[in-house]
């Protein structure tokens, strides 16, 4: 099945840095990438997917990059904020999952902390 | 608030015991998921079920079953619990195709 891993497991910034998270995934089928923020005690929430027909996706202060012969996609957050503090997952569909669209494998996670 | 509900919240038992947590999905979303989040797995899949039949299953152990019912809403059965079982149980739904999950707040299981 597909395997996901996800880089740095905690990072710290500045308020107004960029932070960059880095994700490999292991199935060459796979074909859709979700990124989703969870803050404390809430579920987890989409900001931004890529489709594997797509090199790159923006969304005001966020981005996410794929290299599809590599096998890693990236999540890119500029002019970060106090409020972007939270944790972050990427994800990969699992393309064995049929018509379960939502079968998704999740990276470990990364704790974002954007210092004021 | 992602229209998905969970009950209830926070759940403590103790090993051996059996609970059941419940899910509604959206408005209108046929499909239900599953995920455990622990500290060391992770949002780890458990089973998806959609307009009432199984779609497909994670790495669910035999003690853990689920069903969902004609008005969808879903439920989640955890038995002869261990200490291990504890964790964030998240229920999501979506609609067709490919696209957003929607998560619930979780139910927050400790086992002791």
């Amino acid at each position: 099945g597909e395997n996901v891993e996800q880089h740095p497991s905690t990072l710290s910034v500045q308020e107004g840095d960029s932070a960059v998270i880095k994700c490999t995934y292991s199935d060459s089928a796979s074909n859709y990438f979700p990124w989703y923020k969870q803050e404390l005690g809430k579920g987890p929430q989409l900001i931004i997917d890529i489709r594997s027909n797509v090199g790159e996706k923006k969304d005001q202060r966020i981005a996410v990059t794929l290299n599809k012969t590599a096998k890693h996609f990236s999540l890119h957050i500029t002019e970060t904020q106090p409020e972007d503090s939270a944790v972050y997952f990427c994800a990969a569909r699992d393309n064995a999952g049929g018509t379960s669209y939502g079968k998704l494998t999740f990276g470990q996670g990364t704790i974002l902390t954007v210092h004021p | 608030d992602s229209g998905v509900t969970q009950t209830p919240k926070h759940l403590i038992t103790a090993t051996g015991q059996r609970v059941t947590l419940r899910c509604s999905p959206r408005s209108g979303d046929l499909s239900v998921y599953w995920y455990q989040q622990s500290l060391d797995q992770g949002l780890q899949f458990l089973i998806h079920y959609y307009n009432g039949e199984e779609r497909a299953k994670g790495n669910i152990l035999e003690r853990f079953s689920a069903q969902q019912f004609p008005d969808l809403h879903s439920e989640l059965n955890l038995s002869s619990l261990e200490l291990g079982d504890s964790a964030l149980y998240f229920c999501a739904s979506n609609g067709q195709g490919i696209g957003e999950l929607f998560f619930g707040e979780g139910s927050r299981l400790t086992v002791l």
